[in-house]
Parts: C-alpha cells; structure tokens; sequence
C-alpha cells in the first residue's frame, strides 16, 4: 500500500516571501500521479498542482512549483511570493494509474500561516 | 455549470443510530468518490461510485455503504454510528473514473458528529 508523509504540521512564511511544504512517499509502482491540495477554511479542497510521475519536468503553476525527486520520493512544493489568501491546510496526494478506483492517498497535512 | 454540493452541513447523531448524506456531482461528471477526513487528518477513500455501481473501496466495513442515481447524485449510508464515525466526509467528483487527468472536484463536505 502506498503511504503519503507530512513531517511538516504547521509552517509559517511573512507575506511576500517563499516558503516550501515537503512531502515524501512510498510506492513499489511506477506510474501514478502526485497532488497538492489547499484546504482553506471553508472546507472545500482545491487543487493547486499536478505532478506526472513519467515527467521529469518539474510542474509549474503561476506562483506554485514542485520540486520532484522521483527516485528520492520527495514531492515538495514552493509558494512564491506569499499572499494572505494562500493560508490554509495544504494536503499532499498520491494517485495510483492501477486498479479501477484510482483513488487518492493523503498525507497529514501542513497548516500554512501567512504573516502579514 | 454547478459544483459539487453536498447536504446537510452539519449534523449530529448519537451512538447506534444511521445517517444519508447526500452529494450532487458537478453538470456532466458521472464519477463520485466518497472521503472521511477525521480532524487533524488527512481524507481517507471510502468508496467510488461510477454509473451507479461501486467501482471501488476502501478499509472501511460495510456498514458504511453507498448508492448512485441515474442522475450521477449519490448517498452515503452508515449504520450503527460509532464515536469514531464523528468526521467531515467530503464527496468528489470527475468526468470518468480512468481519466488521465485525475483532478476531482470536492464538495465542502458534511460535518457528522456522533454524541
């Protein structure tokens, strides 16, 4: 069974600065996908980034990127330019491309506070 | 086009007794997954349920159960409420249960207490 870790359970960054949420995993299959998912307040889950495990280009989206270490299975995330809205609970989140649920694997999760 | 809606909000039961919360799927996704995310953690699959059949499970016993419509809506049923049960059980959905996309659209969840 696959396992998702976050050592990290609370982390704090002052607006404008960068800030990285780690995340390591353990799986024996080589095809799947990795996520980040923000959690605000409100509950919903919202996703910020994908990650192919075939790709070894490291995903980008506007001010979030990955660092991906496919065979350390280290998938951390960068937040660039801290906002305050970017607060919440970031949830990493592993996806096998076998079996007929594809269902996803979540670590703990990281509580992010913003300093204004 | 609608997201994912989910009710009640919040409810609470007592020890021994069953709960439906109910799950609209996002317009044109006929794929819905079901999650217990119990506080301070991170969400755990229960269920998937793809053209009102269940596709897939999780370490859950059955007495957490589940249904699909032809509409692609869905419940989740669980019987003899045990303490542990109090959670927030968020449903997703996505346009197929193989899509290569694997982004799923959450509800805002049901939050059950169990008293």
């Amino acid at each position: 069974a696959q396992t998702v870790t976050q050592s990290q359970p609370e982390m704090s960054v002052q607006e404008a600065e960068t800030v990285t949420l780690s995340c390591t995993y353990d799986t024996s299959e080589s095809d799947y996908y990795l996520f980040w998912y923000k959690q605000p307040p409100s509950r919903q889950m919202i996703l910020v980034i994908r990650q192919e495990a075939y790709k070894q280009q490291n995903a980008t989206e506007n001010r979030f990127s990955v660092n991906f270490q496919k065979a350390a299975k280290s998938f951390s995330l960068k937040i660039s330019d801290s906002q305050l809205g970017d607060a919440a609970m970031y949830f990493c989140a592993y996806r096998s491309e076998t079996g007929s649920a594809r269902q996803l694997t979540f670590g703990s999760g990281t509580q992010l506070t913003v300093l204004p | 086009e609608t997201g994912v809606t989910q009710s009640p909000t919040h409810l609470i039961k007592t020890r021994g007794q069953q709960v439906t919360l109910r799950c609209s799927s996002q317009s044109g996704h006929n794929t819905v997954s079901w999650y217990q995310q119990a506080l301070g953690q991170g969400p755990q699959f229960i269920f998937q349920y793809y053209r009102e059949e269940e596709n897939g499970r999780g370490n859950f016993p059955p007495r957490f159960s589940g249904l699909q419509f032809p509409n692609y809506s869905s419940e989740l049923n669980v019987n003899a409420l045990e303490l542990d049960d109090s959670a927030l059980y968020l449903c997703a959905s996505r346009s197929g249960p193989y899509t290569n996309t694997g982004e799923l659209f959450f509800g805002e969840g049901s939050r059950l207490t169990v008293l």
